[in-house]
């Protein structure tokens, strides 16, 4: 099945304490993308990657980072995490074509 | 001012009737545009995309483009129950993506 998947799905962390969700997809997408969704706010795009070991800032970059070594995986890292950073993130892969994004189901973080 | 703008609703219409969403934005540089469904506790999904203006229809769904006004739309005929979701427009700038915050639309039985 076709796919992307997000883990953890939930997860509660403290401030400083370094984190990763992981993002995987098994449909060979060049470009993958990492969002958070507020309330009110809707998604808003933190990094992208086109292919392996080209990546880029989106609007919201600061405090994370990302790394692209493999095709299928692109996780995201939060070195130092801080309450703001609660929030809900998707992953999201396509072939090339950013019109045609698949998103993973998300991952809920809350940063105490 | 954000780049997309879209009324956050939420919009309640009884089963059957027409549902009319829309999103505005400002930079002209966007060249496709999207229309993604979200089920609470899920993951979005496309519904459709287009790139010109104009209009494009799947089903019970129409995607409406005006460049000129810096306008799209969306069109839900003959909604169901199952089309209570949030709704989100989208458009992309070479490999950046920008959505509008969302517009949470309820079908009553």
């Amino acid at each position: 099945e076709a796919q992307v998947t997000q883990n953890p799905r939930y997860l509660i962390t403290v401030t400083g304490k370094k984190l990763t969700v992981t993002c995987s997809q098994n449909m060979n997408h060049e470009y993958m993308s990492w969002y958070r969704q507020d309330p009110g706010l809707g998604l808003r795009q933190i990094y992208y990657s086109m292919n392996v070991e080209v990546t880029d800032k989106g609007d919201v970059p600061e405090g994370y980072k990302v790394s692209r070594k493999e095709k299928r995986n692109f996780p995201l890292i939060l070195e130092s995490p801080s309450p703001n950073q609660t929030s809900l993130y998707f992953c999201a892969s396509s072939w090339g074509g950013q019109e045609t994004q698949y998103f993973g189901p998300g991952t809920r973080l809350l940063v105490l | 001012q954000k780049e997309v703008e879209q009324d956050p609703g939420p919009l309640s219409v009884p089963e059957g009737a027409i549902v009319s969403l829309n999103c505005t934005y400002s930079n002209s540089a966007f060249q496709y545009f999207m229309w993604y469904r979200q089920y609470s506790r899920k993951g979005p999904e496309l519904l459709m995309y287009t790139y010109s203006s104009g209009n494009k229809e799947d089903g019970r769904f129409t995607a409406q483009v005006d460049k000129s006004s810096k306008y799209i739309s969306l069109f839900i005929r003959d909604s169901q129950p199952s089309d209570s979701a949030t709704y989100l427009c989208a458009m992309n700038d070479d490999y950046k993506l920008s959505f509008g915050a969302g517009t949470t639309v309820t079908v009553r039985a």
